[in-house]
């Protein structure tokens, strides 16, 4: 138990649908984030929320829409993906601003997303 | 841009060997390098990491080491047991703000 919580643990959806993941950390971190994860390939960072505000964007296509309402909660809105973009969704949070003092990610279990 | 290299993808070891994963960053400004795990329907988790005033540092059985001229760092895991078998990532920071840059990822088997 990492103190960070992703649901659901798995998603079928088809092109057209819309859906949304959900994140909630319970560290009283302030930074939050999404990352996709791709078989043999490097993490890819898609968004920082640092106290509820979006720092990092990192050319992600509008077809993911993220959403922080506080410090505690991040969604990941889908809408109209694309079957490349079936892979597993980690969010994680950090203390502080940033990467803060101490530097370690906390990382929930992922969303494993499949797009037919 | 920048980017990190980590050798080798898969690691087989017997169990009591050493392990060694190595990975090599192009950022100059970067100084912090953290090595995370990742089992099997886990999120990676951070196991150790190291900051660029600092040439090794150890826990245990694991330790890294870190050459800032050579811009590389290694992951060593001594006395290898079945449970460290898992996914490890290494990351460098993107010059000095703490946005990590990560590897592709070594698979460690650890053969009975």
């Amino acid at each position: 138990e990492t103190g960070v919580t992703q649901t659901p643990r798995h998603l079928v959806m088809g092109m057209t649908n819309k859906k949304s993941l959900k994140c909630e950390q319970h560290l009283g971190h302030n930074a939050m984030y999404w990352y996709k994860q791709s078989a043999k390939k490097p993490l890819e960072l898609m968004f920082v929320y640092n106290f509820k505000e979006q720092t990092e964007n990192n050319s992600v296509p509008s077809r993911f829409s993220p959403e922080c309402p506080n410090s505690s909660h991040l969604f990941l809105h889908l809408h109209t993906l694309q079957p490349e973009d079936s892979a597993l969704y980690l969010c994680a949070s950090s203390q502080g601003g940033g990467f803060g003092a101490t530097g370690e990610l906390f990382f929930g279990e992922g969303s494993r997303l499949t797009v037919l | 841009g920048e980017n990190v290299e980590q050798h080798p993808s898969t690691l087989s070891v017997q169990e009591g060997d050493s392990a060694v994963i190595k990975c090599t960053y192009s950022d100059s400004a970067s100084n912090y390098f953290p090595w995370y795990k990742q089992e099997l329907g886990k999120g990676p988790q951070l196991i150790i990491d190291i900051r660029s005033n600092v040439g090794e540092k150890k826990d245990q059985r694991i330790a890294v080491t870190l050459n800032k001229t050579a811009k590389h760092f290694s992951l060593h895991i001594t006395e290898t047991q079945p449970e460290d078998s898992a996914v490890y990532f290494c990351a460098a920071s993107k010059g000095s703000n703490y946005q990590l840059i990560w590897g592709a990822g070594t698979k460690l088997i650890i053969k009975p």
